[in-house]
């Protein structure tokens, strides 16, 4: 079983619709929890990370995370053909011998006009 | 302009040929990391670098080798490359929290 699990899509939305990405995690020691974006030909470039249980809003994007349930969700409302993305959940342990970064294989969105 | 930067970004090549990629960051970042990413496998850690001199193992080392001898660069290297190391390739910087990592564009490589 990997660490981190993830939907690979793809998933296509009308434009203005609301999306909602998910992962699910297996190790309760994970500390940060991220989401980045990677478009084609591109490197990842991080959305948004959070530390806690909760939620987090950044303008149209909204990250939420369950530890009890070890569940990471994005949200994204108001979606726009710029967001068409591969979307990747990644999670980080902080130690003192190596930060250990663990990502998700990614969603591939396609948001159409 | 803060950025990472990898070189080539597209590589072919023939098994057994010896190849480098180069990796530098403007940053001042002490993390780097090498990544490759594979169709239905995600990113995966190749080496890492806390710091200048200080490299080690990520998940999937085997036939990569790396180096950090100065604080900006952190080159890949391939010492005989096999066609299962045909990927897209990542280099990555951060501060030593790791939060917010930067990549470069990528590499492309091919093994023929």
């Amino acid at each position: 079983q990997k660490e981190v699990e993830q939907d690979p899509g793809p998933l296509s939305v009308p434009e203005g619709a609301i999306v909602s990405l998910n992962c699910t995690y297996s190790n309760s020691a994970f500390q940060y929890f991220m989401w980045y974006r990677q478009y084609s030909r591109k490197g990842p470039e991080l959305l948004m990370y959070t530390y806690s249980s909760g939620n987090k809003e950044d303008g149209r994007f909204t990250a939420q995370v369950d530890k009890s349930s070890k569940y990471i969700s994005l949200f994204i409302r108001d979606s726009q053909p710029s967001d068409s993305a591969t979307y990747l959940c990644a999670t980080l342990i902080l130690t003192g011998g190596g930060n250990k970064l663990t990502f998700g294989t990614g969603t591939q969105l396609k948001v159409e006009l | 302009e803060a950025q990472v930067t990898q070189n080539p970004r597209y590589l072919i090549t023939v098994t057994g040929k010896k190849l480098t990629v180069t990796c530098s960051q403007n940053m001042n970042h002490e993390y780097m990391s090498w990544y490759r990413q594979d169709p239905g496998l995600g990113l995966r850690q190749i080496y890492y670098s806390m710091n200048v001199e200080v490299t080690d193992k990520g998940d999937v080392p085997e036939g990569y080798k790396v180096s950090r001898k100065e604080k900006r660069n952190f080159p890949l290297i391939l010492e005989s490359p096999s066609p299962n190391q045909t990927s897209l390739y990542f280099c990555a910087s951060s501060t030593r929290a790791a939060e917010t990592q930067y990549f470069g564009p990528g590499t492309r490589l091919l093994v023929l």
